[in-house]
């Protein structure tokens, strides 16, 4: 596609579910993020992939938290037993490679809020 | 681990006028990154403007350019004849030039563009 989608673009679910938030990155790039931004904070990293492995996952905050990007495209961002706490605009980047010097490219983000 | 600051929470310019947002930041790292970028209501994070750490001079374009000073780890945007659709929050972040190719974001400014 031109861009990066994300899907959904909000997402309501109750606490303890389990959810799913995809990212469609710009096709031929190989790098892959993942950010959180919670209400008045800047986005913070939770993981890239490289292709079809994760990089750095550094940025899961916990193990309810885990993504996968088995064709080295698509990746989806699994969350288990939502927290409240999860509540946040989940956003998806991508680029051509992982150095400084190529521009990520963002999606639109999923809104997902846990009540 | 990398910090970047942004005390400034809102910003307030007339239209036509130039404004000024700031940014310092905390790395022992040489070879880095830097970038700002716009975030409107849509969610999606749009490159504003990017300068590599070894280059002196400060990058400009068209009516963005940055105040890049390096050995007070500061780095400032200023956008000149602020035009309505300029008003958004705008983040500073950080890339370091290794692989460990993550964003680190401040968290934001709010520019509102006043008739």
């Amino acid at each position: 596609g031109a861009g990066v989608s994300q899907t959904p673009s909000n997402k309501v679910t109750e606490k303890g579910k389990y959810v799913e938030l995809r990212c469609d990155p710009i096709s031929g790039h190989t790098a892959l993020y993942w950010y959180r931004q919670s209400l008045g904070q800047g986005p913070e990293f939770l993981i890239y992939f490289q292709g079809t492995g994760a990089a750095d996952d550094s940025g899961l905050p916990n193990d309810r938290f885990f993504a996968v990007r088995p064709e080295g495209s698509v990746s989806t961002l699994k969350i288990q037993r939502t927290e409240r706490g999860d509540s946040a605009v989940y956003l998806c980047a991508s680029s051509l490679s992982v150095r400084g010097n190529t521009e990520a490219f963002f999606g639109q983000g999923t809104r997902l809020t846990v009540v | 681990a990398q910090t970047v600051t942004q005390s400034q929470p809102e910003m307030s310019v007339q239209e036509a006028e130039t404004v000024t947002l700031s940014c310092t930041y905390d790395t022992s790292e040489s070879d880095y990154y830097l970038f700002w970028y716009k975030q409107p209501p849509s969610r999606q994070m749009i490159l504003v403007i990017r300068q590599e750490a070894y280059k002196q001079q400060n990058a400009t374009e068209n009516r963005f350019s940055v105040n890049f000073q390096k050995a007070a780890k500061s780095f400032s945007l200023k956008i000149s004849d602020s035009q309505l659709g300029d008003a958004a929050m705008y983040f500073c972040a950080f890339q370091g030039g290794g692989t460990a190719s993550k964003l680190t974001f401040g968290t934001g400014t709010r520019l509102q563009v006043t008739l």
